[in-house]
C-alpha cells in the first residue's frame, strides 16, 4: 500500500531532551515535508526537501532540524524541544514539487 | 495579502443540499490546485486535483478553477453528514518550491 509513514504517533516529553520523529514514504517521492498544525494558525512548513541531500527552510524552521540521506526517508529533528513546539505534526510526501502532497497521519507532540 | 485564502465559515448546510466551498489566489504563475478534507485531529486527505480552466467532478465532489479571476471552487452535491469536516485549498507558490494551504473552511452537514 502506498503510504507515508510516521513514528510515534504520539509523544510527550520534557523540555531539553532531544527527539527526533520519523517519516518515511514508499511512493519513490522526490519532494517531502514537514508541516505544524496549531489551532487558528492552520498548516505551516518547517522544512522540504527537494530530493536527496537538498533541503531548505519552511516558514517556521527554528528549533527544528532534518536531513534527507535517502530517497524514502525525511527524520524531523527537535535538539532542545520547548513547550511551544507542542504541536501536532505531519510530514508529506509528493511526486515532485508541483504535484499533490500525500499526508501521514500525523504526530502528536507535547513538550512539558 | 495572504497567497491562498479561502471563506472562512464556518459552513453549515443540511443533509442533501450542494455545498459550495471558495478559494482565491494571488499567484497568477500557479498552474495546479488541490483541495484536501481534514476530519478533526486526523490528517489532510486529497480529494481533487485540477490543473486546467473549467469544470472537473469525481463522484459528488466538482472542482471549478477559474484562471482569469483566479479563483477556484469545490461544490459537494448531496452532501452527508460524513462530510462535515476542515476544507482546505493548497496551491504551489511562485517558485512551486513550497504547497501553500489556505486557512481551511469548516463545513457541518446538519442532519
Amino acid at each position: 500500500e502506498a503510504q507515508v509513514t510516521q513514528n510515534p504517533r504520539y509523544l510527550i516529553t520534557v523540555t531539553g531532551k532531544k527527539l527526533t520523529v520519523t517519516c518515511s514514504q514508499n511512493m519513490n517521492h522526490e519532494y517531502m515535508s514537514w508541516y505544524r498544525q496549531d489551532p487558528g494558525l492552520g498548516l505551516r512548513q518547517i522544512y522540504y526537501s527537494m530530493n536527496v541531500e537538498v533541503t531548505d527552510k519552511g516558514d517556521v524552521p527554528e528549533g527544528y532540524k532534518v536531513s534527507r540521506k535517502e530517497k524514502r526517508n525525511f527524520p524531523l529533528i527537535l535538539e532542545s524541544p520547548s513547550p511551544n513546539q507542542t504541536s501536532l505534526y505531519f510530514c508529506a510526501s509528493s511526486l515532485f514539487r508541483y504535484n499533490e502532497q500525500f499526508f501521514g497521519p500525523g504526530t502528536r507532540l507535547t513538550v512539558l | 495579502q495572504k497567497e491562498v485564502e479561502q471563506n472562512s465559515g464556518p459552513l453549515s448546510v443540511p443533509e442533501g443540499a450542494i455545498a459550495s466551498l471558495n478559494c482565491t489566489y494571488s499567484d497568477r504563475g500557479s498552474q495546479s490546485f488541490f483541495w484536501y478534507r481534514q476530519y478533526s485531529g486526523k490528517s489532510p486527505e486529497l480529494i481533487m486535483s485540477i490543473y486546467s480552466n473549467g469544470d472537473k467532478e469525481d463522484g459528488r465532489f466538482t472542482a471549478q478553477l477559474n484562471k482569469a479571476s483566479q479563483y477556484v471552487s469545490l461544490l459537494i452535491r448531496d452532501s452527508q453528514p460524513s462530510d462535515s469536516a476542515t476544507y482546505l485549498c493548497a496551491a504551489p507558490s511562485g517558485s512551486a518550491r513550497q504547497l501553500t494551504f489556505g486557512s481551511g473552511t469548516q463545513l457541518t452537514v446538519l442532519p
